[in-house]
C-alpha cells in the first residue's frame, strides 16, 4: 500500500512558466512533509519542507501547498529553469521522524526551452 | 521499476558493538547510495557504494567507521562500527537505475 502518491511519472514545463508538482497521501499521522531533487546518478536534496500545521511555505522560486483535509500537497517552482530538470520526490513522516521517511516514486520534471 | 529489501528494519545495539545493515535489490541497478536520517531531520548521504571497489564517502563519513560493501550490481552492505549512542538513527537504502531511484524502508538504530 503505497501511502505516498505522485501519480505523474514526468511532466514537461516551458521555461520561464510555472511547474506544479502533485503529491497525495494516504495516512493521516503523516505531520510533516518534505520535497527532494535528485539528479541522475546524485543522491537526493533537500529542496523545502512543510509541517502540518501550516498551509503554505515559501523559499525563494519554491512553494510548497499543503491541503490537509484533502490529503494533498504540491510544490510550485515560479519561474521554471532549464536547472530544475530533475525528479523530484515527495516524502512524508510522523512524530518526529522516529520511524523514517516514507518516499512518493518521484515525478521526473522536464523543462523545455 | 526495482524493489529494495533492507534488512534489519530496526535494532537496539550495544554502544561498542558493530552492526551490518544490507540492501538487497530485485534487479541490476547502477548505483546505490547509503544514507542516515536522524529523527526530524532531513537525509545526509553517507557515501556511495561503487561495485567491486571502495565506497566514495561525503564530507564527514570514513570507511572505518561506516565499511561498505557492494560486491555486485543487486547487494550491498553498511556497518556500522564501534556504536555510540550518537550513531542511533534511521539508515537508507537508495538504488538507482535508468534514472529512476528506488528507496529501501530503512533501518531504525538505537544504541544504548
Amino acid at each position: 500500500d503505497q501511502q505516498v502518491k505522485q501519480n505523474s511519472p514526468s511532466l514537461s514545463v516551458q521555461e520561464g512558466r510555472i511547474s506544479i508538482l502533485n503529491c497525495d497521501y494516504t495516512n493521516s499521522m503523516f505531520d510533516y512533509f518534505l520535497w527532494y531533487k535528485k539528479y541522475p546518478a546524485e543522491g537526493p536534496t533537500f529542496l523545502i519542507s512543510i509541517s502540518s500545521i501550516k498551509d503554505k511555505n515559501e523559499d525563494g522560486r519554491f512553494t510548497v501547498f499543503l491541503n490537509k483535509s484533502a490529503k494533498h500537497l504540491s510544490l510550485h517552482i515560479v519561474p521554471s529553469q532549464p536547472g530544475d530538470s530533475a525528479v523530484y520526490f515527495c516524502a512524508a513522516y510522523s512524530g518526529g521522524g522516529a520511524d523514517g521517511l516514507t518516499f512518493g516514486k518521484g515525478t521526473h520534471l522536464i523543462i523545455q526551452p | 521499476s526495482a524493489v529494495i529489501s533492507q534488512k534489519p528494519s530496526r535494532d537496539i545495539c550495544q554502544r561498542g558493538t558493530s552492526l551490518t545493515i544490507q540492501c538487497q535489490v530485485d534487479s541490476q541497478v547502477t548505483m546505490m547510495f547509503w544514507y542516515r536520517q536522524q529523527p526530524g531531520q532531513s537525509l545526509t548521504l553517507i557515501a556511495t557504494a561503487n561495485q567491486g571497489s571502495e565506497a566514495t564517502y561525503e564530507s564527514g563519513f570514513v570507511i572505518d567507521k561506516f565499511p561498505i560493501s557492494r560486491p555486485n550490481l543487486t547487494f550491498s552492505t553498511l556497518t556500522v562500527s564501534n556504536m555510540s549512542p550518537e550513531d542511533s538513527s534511521i539508515y537508507l537504502c537508495s538504488a538507482e537505475t535508468n534514472r529512476e531511484a528506488f528507496f529501501g524502508q530503512g533501518t531504525r538504530l538505537t544504541v544504548v
